[in-house]
């Protein structure tokens, strides 16, 4: 059964500085990784989805990476702003087609 | 614009009563998806679809009915069944099946007394 981890639960960092996601998961038979964003209260916005035979994809000051042998993703967000303050989500999808999510990460960027 | 809908935002019941929530998308995608979201866990599978007229159950399936009789629509009925249904609940739809990215509704939060 896939599992996916996120760590840290929480992070606090001040604008400007560059922090990275991890987003772990114990089967590495996967089709993809997703990256989401929620905001408080809100539905999830698709971030970065990588494909099983790709590295890592970029949008804007975002860059997702994956490394499948390791069971690894990290989510490297450029320059933090305030606007960037949300719970960052991860989701693999197994061979199953299922997408099996982490507990995310709730960042918060202070000013 | 297009996306998902689900409505209402807020819903309040009282215990033994069922209830239906709404999801609408005017994506044009052949696949959509039913998931709980509880304080402190990922989201859980409840019911998917990938084609109108067929529906399989996902990993919470029980105390939750679906249909899919048109290709924009995705309602959820909670039954009086389901024995926590207080929880976020999210509808998400995709171009085809799980190896698609999948897009997501603003959700309906569901309180049941």
């Amino acid at each position: 059964k896939q599992e996916v981890t996120q760590i840290p639960a929480a992070l606090s960092v001040p604008e400007g500085e560059n922090l990275v996601l991890n987003c772990s998961f114990t089967d590495s038979a996967i089709y993809n990784l997703q990256w989401f964003r929620q905001d408080p209260g809100k539905g999830l916005t698709s971030l970065l989805l990588i494909q099983s035979s790709q590295r890592e994809q970029t949008s804007g000051r975002l860059n997702a990476s994956l490394d499948k042998s390791s069971g690894r993703s990290t989510l490297y967000i450029a320059a933090s702003q305030p606007g960037d303050s949300a719970t960052y989500l991860c989701a693999a999808t197994g061979t199953a087609s299922k997408l099996t999510f982490g507990t995310g990460t709730r960042l918060q960027v202070t000013l | 614009d297009g996306g998902i809908t689900q409505s209402p935002k807020y819903l309040f019941r009282k215990e033994g009563q069922n209830v239906t929530l709404s999801c609408e998308q005017n994506l044009n995608h052949d696949a959509m998806y039913w998931y709980r979201q509880d304080p402190g866990q990922g989201l859980r599978l409840i019911y998917y679809s990938q084609i109108v007229n067929d529906f399989q159950k996902g990993d919470i399936a029980e105390g939750y009915s679906v249909s899919r009789e048109k290709k924009e629509s995705f309602p959820l009925t909670v039954t009086s069944a389901q024995k926590n249904p207080t929880a976020f609940y999210l509808c998400a739809s995709s171009i085809e099946g799980y190896s698609y990215e999948q897009y997501f509704g603003p959700g309906t939060r569901l309180t049941v007394t």
